[in-house]
């Protein structure tokens, strides 16, 4: 089982630039998400897919950020333009479903520097 | 709203000791599930272990244990036999029907050698 993939594991860019990070969930699991993770605020859900659908992107900061489930096997979040504090680590995880019972796994995140 | 303490900003703890981290979680559900994560240097986030809030018997996992009081809403992971590769933040997470992982501000443990 190659877990949640992530990609790229670190990105520098400077403000104003696009910035795209993919994901790669566990096959078979049908729920994604997509967190991001700072010093200050801790770990934030920004947005969650089940069966490729966004479910609650509440937690989106602005209108910079959107994201996107294509297929079940591949989702993106895209900050355009960008900022110096959406400097962060950002994880993306998976789950067999959104029930609390199922363990959410975690990819290995990407560290997003932004100048 | 559903809020999760880690009251323990660091804890250390020699090497092949037990020490136990601390969370306690404010909710009106009776149904959850309550996570240990664990995130090394590496960043990667490590579920560690799991409850069921409808289990009475705490869960186990190798050298990790939780004590798990519903009644006080606490929920504490004790780890035994501590290594060197157990040095990392743990967070404790709660879920919910209702609510996604709501995370605790995390617990930096470091193991002395």
């Amino acid at each position: 089982d190659a877990g949640v993939i992530q990609s790229p594991r670190h990105e520098v860019t400077e403000m104003g630039q696009e910035v795209t990070l993919r994901c790669k969930p566990i096959s078979g699991h049908n729920s994604l998400f997509w967190y991001r993770q700072t010093m200050m605020r801790g770990l934030e859900l920004l947005i969650y897919f089940n069966n490729n659908v966004p479910i609650d992107d509440s937690g989106m900061p602005e209108d910079r950020f959107s994201a996107k489930m294509p297929n079940a096997s591949f989702s993106t979040l895209k900050i355009q333009p960008s900022e110096p504090r959406d400097s962060a680590v950002y994880f993306c995880a998976s789950s067999l479903g959104t029930v609390a019972r199922e363990t959410q796994y975690f990819g290995p995140g990407t560290r997003l520097l932004v100048l | 709203a559903q809020t999760v303490t880690q009251s323990q900003p660091e804890m250390s703890v020699q090497e092949a000791e037990t020490v136990t981290l601390s969370c306690t979680y404010d909710t009106s559900e009776s149904d959850y599930y309550l996570f240990w994560y664990k995130q090394p240097p590496s960043r990667q986030m490590i579920l560690v272990i799991r409850q069921e809030a409808y289990k009475q018997q705490n869960a186990t996992e190798n050298r990790f244990s939780v004590n798990f009081q519903k009644a006080a809403k606490s929920f504490s992971l004790k780890i035994s036999d501590s290594q060197l590769g157990d040095a990392a933040m743990y967070f404790c997470a709660y879920r919910s029907a209702i609510y996604q992982l709501i995370w605790g501000a995390g617990t930096k443990l470091i193991i002395k050698p």
